[in-house]
């Protein structure tokens, strides 16, 4: 059974479009992240929330909007893409922190080709 | 100067080698300290985590955190093919900001040969 999931997996799209990675976890954790892992593996945070509500917001250019429709989902919209948002998308979940350190569970990734 | 530094490596031993990977920071606030491995293709996935400083073992792993050196360490014993991985170090503070928020190393590229 698949704990984090996400579609696509690949998506190749050419410079100007917009795109949507969607993710859901069956885990029943309140708290799910994007994370970007460019080309030399550095992974960095994109967003997180928190029961649907936005809690991280790095410095992330406005043509990426997340969307919670409920606790399980995470979608990721692109509008504009451009050739530097080619990476790979990893959607995350956890509880959140609190007063310790929760594991975070990955998906497996969505690769995003800008062509 | 980066929060998290990680040699990327790749690092390529025989089976059965003693491997070492380390990181360094440079947030004093940083409490947890989490060791991701992460297969080809594959979202990261946690292998070993600990709070302040301290060692913790698991099996043929052994995760060192010396704050004061502001420097973590993953052991991996005995290697064996299937370790073949990239290895992330990750850190979060307590406070400071966002829960969960976590900062990721470069990753090492291991290769264990048989």
């Amino acid at each position: 059974d698949t704990a984090v999931s996400q579609t696509p997996k690949y998506l190749v799209t050419q410079m100007g479009n917009d795109k949507s990675i969607k993710c859901e976890q069956n885990l029943g954790h309140d708290t799910m992240y994007w994370y970007k892992q460019d080309s030399k593996k550095f992974l960095k945070i994109m967003f997180s929330y928190n029961n649907k509500e936005l809690i991280i917001n790095e410095t992330v250019p406005n043509r990426f909007s997340p969307k919670s429709p409920d606790k399980a989902h995470l979608n990721l919209h692109i509008n504009s893409l451009e050739l530097g948002d080619s990476a790979v998308y990893f959607c995350a979940s956890s509880q959140p922190s609190g007063s310790s350190y929760n594991e975070q569970f990955f998906g497996p990734g969505t690769r995003l080709t800008v062509l | 100067q980066k929060e998290v530094e990680q040699d990327p490596g790749p690092l390529s031993v025989p089976e059965g080698a003693i491997v070492s990977l380390n990181c360094t920071y440079s947030n004093s606030a940083f409490q947890y300290f989490m060791w991701y491995r992460q297969y080809s293709r594959k979202g990261p996935e946690l292998l070993m985590y600990t709070y302040s400083s301290g060692n913790k073992e698991d099996g043929r792993f052994t995760a060192q955190v010396d704050k004061s050196s502001k420097y973590i360490s993953l052991f991996i014993r005995d290697s064996q093919p299937s370790d073949s991985a990239t290895y992330l170090c990750a850190m979060s503070s307590l406070y400071g900001g966002s829960q969960g928020n976590l900062i990721f190393g470069k990753g090492t590229k291991l290769s264990v040969k048989p």
